[in-house]
């Protein structure tokens, strides 16, 4: 069982739509980080967010973190095809824990 | 330029020969970690070190061994290899391991064993 489960597995969209990413767990975490994979790399951080409730802007990705620190969402405005990639959520559950625990990931398709 | 390199980044090998996937950065990073990426499970973490000489178990550790015996160097060994450890695998480093401590990883090393 994962400890984060992101939704939904899959997301093709146009160019120029809007999409949300979900990234939830039964556990709070002291902080959480967003990734995005492109194929034949590794995983590059997006944003860190460490204060329940916070929102991060990031052009036009926004990053949500929620008041409980167990969940957050990744929305996309106007989805260019430069943003299709694996978006993967990462947590860790205590601040001096050394283990971060990573979602399935979502797998984000923009069509031109 | 700021990096995590791995080598091999495609290794076909046979069930049982021994092998090591090395794993070097160059960001004077004190943590560094080992995770494999299966479709549908995201990443797992097999094993981490937060410095020299100081390695434990991730999530996955069952049939891989990891040293550091220097600062920039993590490599992954797979005495006995099998086929379940078919798999693509990122090696990972961060300034300190806290979660908050964002993870710059290498571009992956696919390995198949038949």
């Amino acid at each position: 069982t994962q400890l984060l489960e992101q939704s939904p597995q899959f997301l093709s969209i146009q160019e120029g739509e809007n999409l949300t990413v979900y990234c939830n767990s039964s556990s709070v975490f002291s902080s959480l980080q967003w990734y995005r994979q492109e194929p034949g790399e590794g995983p590059v951080l997006l944003v860190t967010v460490v204060t329940g409730g916070e929102v991060k802007k990031l052009k036009r990705l926004t990053f949500q973190f929620g008041d409980a620190r167990k969940d957050s969402s990744l929305h996309i405005t106007a989805a260019q095809t430069g943003d299709t990639g694996l978006y993967l959520c990462a947590g860790g559950l205590g601040s001096n824990d050394y283990k971060l625990s990573f979602g399935a990931g979502t797998t984000v398709t923009v069509r031109a | 330029e700021a990096q995590v390199t791995q080598n091999p980044r495609y290794l076909i090998t046979v069930t049982g020969k021994k092998l090591t996937v090395t794993c070097s950065q160059n960001m004077n990073h004190e943590y560094m970690s080992w995770y494999r990426q299966d479709p549908g499970l995201g990443l797992r973490q097999i094993y981490y070190s937060m410095n020299v000489e100081v390695t434990d178990k991730g999530d996955v550790p069952e049939g891989y061994k990891v040293s550091r015996k220097e600062k920039r160097n993590f490599p992954l060994i797979l005495e006995s290899p099998s086929p379940n450890q078919t798999s693509l695998y990122f090696c990972a480093s961060s300034l300190s391991g806290q979660p908050n401590s964002p993870l710059h990883f290498g571009n992956g090393t696919r390995l198949t064993v038949t």
